[in-house]
């Protein structure tokens, strides 16, 4: 399997800022990343396919960027509904893994 | 619109089997695959496996595998996972979400709403 690593495992900020949640590969995967965002007691969703496409419908505050095995999420100007959990995903290869979630929280 | 329903929450034995349903809707079932994800109380997510929608080829996470059964029944647009030989660790809940792929990319498009599996003497 490949092990996928994010960080911080949790952040803390304010309405209008920008933050940036990192995820590294253990293997080079290309651009088979995905972002999804989770609130609580909801299913995961969808935000960013192909390391840097943006899923139909997501705002254009989030972008995602990097290859191989360096990859970034970046939020702009912080809305109150961006305060989730967000996973990457690697699908280079089936056994589909997960990085273990950075918690974002309004500071 | 794209719909997974799946069933209901379920509290079983140490030692028993669950069987958790996915239906879906607003697509051809036979067209798009079904990943299993579950997730414990507070923790991330963890892949469980992959079930093609339309010859049955599965594809599980090496941890479950022998535990671990994903089927289709494409008469009625519902998959399937059972889980064998429960134990406390496998108390989650558990997501079915579509596989969609666009060119060599895939990724999971849909999610049903989840299904809490207890397992508690």
């Amino acid at each position: 399997d490949i092990q996928m690593t994010q960080s911080p495992y949790s952040l803390s900020a304010s309405i209008g800022d920008s933050v940036t949640i990192t995820c590294r590969a253990g293997h080079n995967i290309g651009n088979y990343l995905n972002w999804y965002q989770q609130k609580p007691g909801k299913a995961p969703a969808l935000l960013i396919y192909a390391a840097s496409t943006l899923q139909s419908g997501v705002p254009s505050r989030f972008s995602g960027s990097g290859s191989g095995t360096d990859f970034t999420l970046t939020i702009s100007s912080l809305q109150a509904e961006d305060f989730a959990t967000y996973y990457c995903q690697q699908s280079y290869i089936t056994a589909y893994t997960f990085g273990q979630g950075t918690r974002l929280e309004i500071k | 619109q794209v719909q997974l329903v799946q069933s209901g929450a379920e509290v079983k034995k140490p030692g028993a089997s669950v069987k958790v349903s996915c239906r879906a809707s607003g697509y051809a079932f036979t067209q798009f695959g079904i990943n299993w994800v579950r997730q414990a109380r507070g923790q991330g997510l963890e892949w469980v496996g992959w079930v093609s929608g339309d010859n049955g080829s599965t594809y599980y996470a090496q941890r479950l595998q022998g535990r671990v059964a994903l089927t289709t029944d494409p008469s009625t647009n519902t998959a399937y996972m059972e889980l064998r030989s429960l134990t406390s660790d496998d108390t989650a809940v558990y997501f079915c979400a579509r596989l969609l792929r666009a060119g060599w990319i895939l990724y999971f498009d849909s999610w049903g709403q989840g299904t809490l599996v207890t397992v508690s003497s």
